[in-house]
């Protein structure tokens, strides 16, 4: 049973255009990360969201926690060819268990 | 932040055979985690490394399978045992003071022939 469904699957984008990768869940969750991996690399920490409505910006990239703490979002602005990679969400339910996304591939093509 | 290598890279290996992979950090850190991922797909967690005692491990995944070892806070080993085609994939450490906080090494890709 996978906890963290992650939508789409596989995203293709021009450069420029916007997009929102989500995040869903039927648990609750404590706390919930966003990564970013690129072919070859391990994932990357983006952020961590713990209060449910919370809001962060880091640069074009704008995360979201949902009020019930069950879902999450990812919104990129004007995306570039740097944001092509794996995004996978992650975090841990009020179990205590912790798991990690379906996983979105993202390409912005340039 | 830390700073997690892996080695090896990448390694064929024959049916039968075993690898231990070696992940290092540049840091004290409390926990280190053990990760399978095929290509572009997420992770699954193996299990806890835990320095001086018996690592956790999750459904699915056993010690005698995947023995791993934690002699101090930098530096953990997995080994995959008794290889077989199913068990390639990507094999990732991870490390940091919670599972809230993890930095990854760069992976290490098993092939199994």
């Amino acid at each position: 049973t996978q906890l963290l469904e992650q939508s789409p699957q596989f995203l293709s984008i021009q450069e420029g255009e916007n997009l929102t990768v989500y995040c869903n869940s039927s648990s609750v969750f404590s706390s919930l990360q966003w990564y970013r991996q690129e072919p070859g690399e391990g994932p990357v920490l983006l952020v961590t969201v713990v209060t449910g409505g919370e809001v962060k910006k880091l640069k074009r990239l704008t995360f979201q926690f949902g009020d019930a703490r069950k879902d999450s979002s990812l919104h990129i602005t004007a995306a570039q060819p740097g944001d092509t990679g794996l995004y996978l969400c992650a975090g841990d339910n009020t179990g205590n268990q912790f798991y990690f996304g379906t996983g979105t591939s993202l390409t912005v093509i340039p | 932040s830390a700073v997690i290598s892996q080695k090896p890279s990448r390694d064929i290996c024959q049916r039968g055979t075993s690898l231990t992979i070696q992940c290092q950090v540049d840091s004290q850190v409390t926990m280190m985690f053990w990760y399978r991922q095929q290509p572009g797909q997420s992770l699954t967690l193996i299990a806890t490394a835990n320095q001086g005692s018996e690592a956790t491990y999750e459904s699915g995944f056993v010690i005698d399978k995947f023995p791993i070892s934690r002699p101090n806070l930098t530096f953990s080993t997995l080994t995959v045992s008794n290889l077989s085609p199913e068990d390639s994939s990507i094999y990732l450490c991870s490390a940091g003071d919670s599972r809230y906080e993890q930095y990854f090494g760069p992976g290490t890709r098993l092939t199994v022939t």
